[in-house]
């Protein structure tokens, strides 16, 4: 079957740096997602990655490795404004997004 | 950036109502269009994807008779969920996708509160 993992609640504290992991198992891979999305809102793309390596954005960055299944979303500087739920998804072969339950990230002053 | 409109943003009904829903690509055509549903602290189920001028293809467990779906143009996708019933309340969003050598350019509507009485 196909499955997402990432942990469940994350909590950093406002200025420093947070990495927030997702494994994945899917039928084919067309590409990772990073979207965060705030309580009552539809998500909003941050990244996608579909070679492997780092790809950099201001202060979020993602990761990822084919080989392992393996990829992470890198934020740093945090702001209040990051309390999010970050949410992995994964584009199968039938171009489908097999999503992860999301990773409820708390910053704390 | 490419917008995707979605609207209403919330609707409350009653009971045996049906409801529409429309989600709308702004400055691109959307040859394929998904409709997704979030239930309370779980992640986006997709639901069905549609694409321009054929039938949309429904998930297992989608009633198709329940949610249908019109994909009519490259820039508007509809879902109508008939005979509403309070199971039906979720959070129900829109993603449009210019095509498939695109990958990066997958957008999302801003979603509908759907609340049953």
């Amino acid at each position: 079957g196909q499955n997402i993992d990432q942990p469940t609640e994350m909590t950093a504290t406002e200025g420093a740096i947070v990495q927030i992991n997702c494994t994945y198992q899917t039928s084919g891979f067309n590409g990772l997602f990073w979207y965060q999305q705030h309580a009552g809102e539809a998500p909003t793309f941050l990244s996608y990655n579909v070679l492997d390596g780092l790809e950099e954005k201001g202060r979020f960055s993602s990761f990822l490795s084919r080989s392992k299944g393996y990829s992470y979303l890198l934020l740093k500087e945090l702001q209040m404004k990051d309390s999010a739920s970050y949410l992995c998804a994964v584009m199968d072969s039938n171009y489908q997004l097999i999503w992860g339950a999301g990773t409820k990230l708390i910053i704390k002053p | 950036g490419a917008v995707v409109s979605q609207h209403p943003s919330r609707v409350i009904c009653k009971s045996g109502t049906s409801v529409k829903i429309e989600c709308r690509s702004l400055d691109f055509q959307a040859t394929t269009m998904f409709w997704y549903r979030q239930f309370p602290k779980q992640s986006l189920m997709l639901m069905a994807t549609s694409n321009e001028g054929s039938k949309a293809t429904y998930e297992q467990g989608v009633e198709k008779d329940k949610f249908l779906i019109n994909h009519a143009s490259l820039t508007l996708s509809t879902l109508t969920v008939t005979s509403a019933h309070p199971e039906d309340s979720s959070f129900y969003i829109c993603s449009a996708r210019t095509g498939q050598g695109d990958l990066e350019k997958l957008f999302f509507g801003s979603g509908t509160q759907l609340s049953v009485l």
